[in-house]
């Protein structure tokens, strides 16, 4: 978790709303990035990932952005709904070609209705 | 699809005692891996099995924590003794093959540990 950091702890958002989670990281030697979402009393769930030669990967109401110049990886989650409440994480590798991830600290994504 | 399961879900016990975790990763998985995640922080690895062969045990505590997987399916994560910061949450978590490009884990749901 050393490598990977978030910019802030929580977010709360209006329900409808576009949602935004940034991520920090600084391992250069990175290569594969991963957005897990993690519900109360349950596990990481698999949400979206991307590799270093794509800057965008879009998938249902999800955006991942990449930037390497600056290292920075950011979720968008679009009409964000109650259920998208939860710890958000991003995790990356920590070699190149390794799928062993190191986790950053998360944030909490609160839903208004 | 079956996901990957984990018992206990939660276990209280004090600490110098021992205590065993169970996992199943989904069907046909190679890899399997075990984190620790403390409260409030993100999921920390402790070992990676391919297989039944350990392929990391680096951030392992090896004088207290062990884990085999014997028969490449099943594992268990054993602490002997506990100790009060052994408090966490411990994850089991699977994927079809780590040696694969973009392999993605997928994480069973957790067993709450408690140490008094």
């Amino acid at each position: 978790g050393e490598n990977v950091g978030l910019h802030l702890p929580t977010l709360s958002v209006q329900e409808g709303d576009n949602s935004i989670i940034n991520c920090a990281y600084s391992n250069s030697a990175s290569d594969y990035f991963i957005w897990y979402k993690q519900e109360s009393g349950k596990g990481p769930q698999f949400i979206i990932d991307i590799r270093s030669n794509m800057d965008k990967r879009q998938g249902q109401r999800v955006t991942v952005l990449l930037n390497k110049t600056v290292k920075h990886l950011s979720l968008q989650i679009a009409a964000t709904q109650p259920g998208d409440s939860a710890v958000y994480f991003c995790a990356e590798n920590l070699q190149p070609n390794d799928y062993k991830l190191s986790f950053g600290a998360g944030t909490t994504v609160t839903v208004r209705a | 699809e079956a996901g990957v399961a984990q018992s206990p879900r939660y276990k209280i016990i004090e600490k110098r005692q021992s205590v065993a975790f169970w996992c199943n990763p989904i069907s046909g998985h190679a890899t399997l891996y075990w984190y620790q995640q403390i409260l409030g922080q993100g999921p920390k690895l402790l070992i990676q099995f391919q297989n039944n062969g350990v392929v990391d045990d680096s951030q392992l505590p090896k004088d207290r924590f062990s884990a085999e997987r014997l028969k490449g399916v099943d594992s268990t994560l054993k602490i002997q003794p506990a100790k009060l910061e052994d408090s966490a949450v411990y994850l089991c978590a699977s994927s079809l093959d780590a040696r694969v490009p973009t392999d993605t884990q997928y994480f069973g749901p957790g067993t709450r540990l408690t140490v008094l």
